[in-house]
């Protein structure tokens, strides 16, 4: 079955730092792409997308590619800050038949301090 | 006002007690997810519902039942509650009609069984 594979946190940077949390996914064919965050005491809000292989996501300053070759999905950004503070998922839904189910990966805890 | 509400935000409840989660939509959408959240596992799919006729087991089914009273609300329930159920519970929406398989996510419920 389908499969995401997340970094395991928490990860600690500081303000400014560079950031990639490294997701890679195990699908037939085509899924799309999603990474949700959540902030604390709030649900899961969809960060950034992408539906098909080089496409590349990107919202508030964090980006991610599609990469079919490694079946991948890194979050990058370049300069964090403490407001970034959050879990962030990395997801899947098939491109057909899954009726928008999606699998997520366990989740990566980021904190970022002054 | 929140697209996606979740009724009640917190409820500590003893074992072999009935619970009702609820959740109601403004959303218009036809879709409707149940998941729990509990920490390292990420989140895992309960119950979903492709509109009021149609409803369908997840990966952790077993415990819980789902009722879709109307295309706006959909709620979880436990008919025995035991204490492996502890978790966090997201309710979510989406819409087949706009093809982007994003789904929106409710604030939570964090349920306790003691």
């Amino acid at each position: 079955g389908d499969s995401v594979t997340q970094m395991e946190g928490p990860v600690t940077l500081s303000e400014e730092a560079f950031l990639t949390i490294n997701c890679t996914y195990t699908a037939t064919g085509y899924p799309s792409l999603f990474w949700y965050v959540q902030y604390p005491g709030e649900g899961l809000q969809l960060l950034l997308k992408a539906t098909k292989a080089d496409d590349k996501g990107s919202n508030k300053g964090f980006e991610a590619t599609y990469r079919k070759e490694t079946t991948s999905f890194h979050l990058e950004k370049g300069s964090v800050q403490v407001s970034d503070s959050a879990v962030y998922f990395c997801a899947l839904t098939p491109i057909t038949g899954g009726g928008n189910k999606l699998t997520f990966g366990t989740g990566t805890q980021l904190k970022v301090e002054l | 006002d929140a697209d996606v509400t979740q009724t009640p935000r917190n409820r500590i409840t003893k074992t072999g007690k009935r619970i009702m989660l609820e959740c109601s939509q403004t959303k218009g959408h036809d879709r409707m997810y149940w998941y729990r959240q509990d920490p390292g596992l990420g989140l895992r799919l309960i119950y979903y519902s492709f509109d009021v006729k149609d409803i369908n087991k997840g990966e952790i089914s077993d415990g819980y039942s789902v009722s879709r009273q109307a295309q706006a609300k959909f709620s979880l329930s436990l008919e025995s509650a035991i204490p492996n159920q502890t978790a966090l519970y997201f309710c979510a929406t989406s819409d087949r009609g706009t093809g982007q398989n994003e789904q929106f996510f409710g604030p939570g419920t964090r349920l306790t069984v003691l």
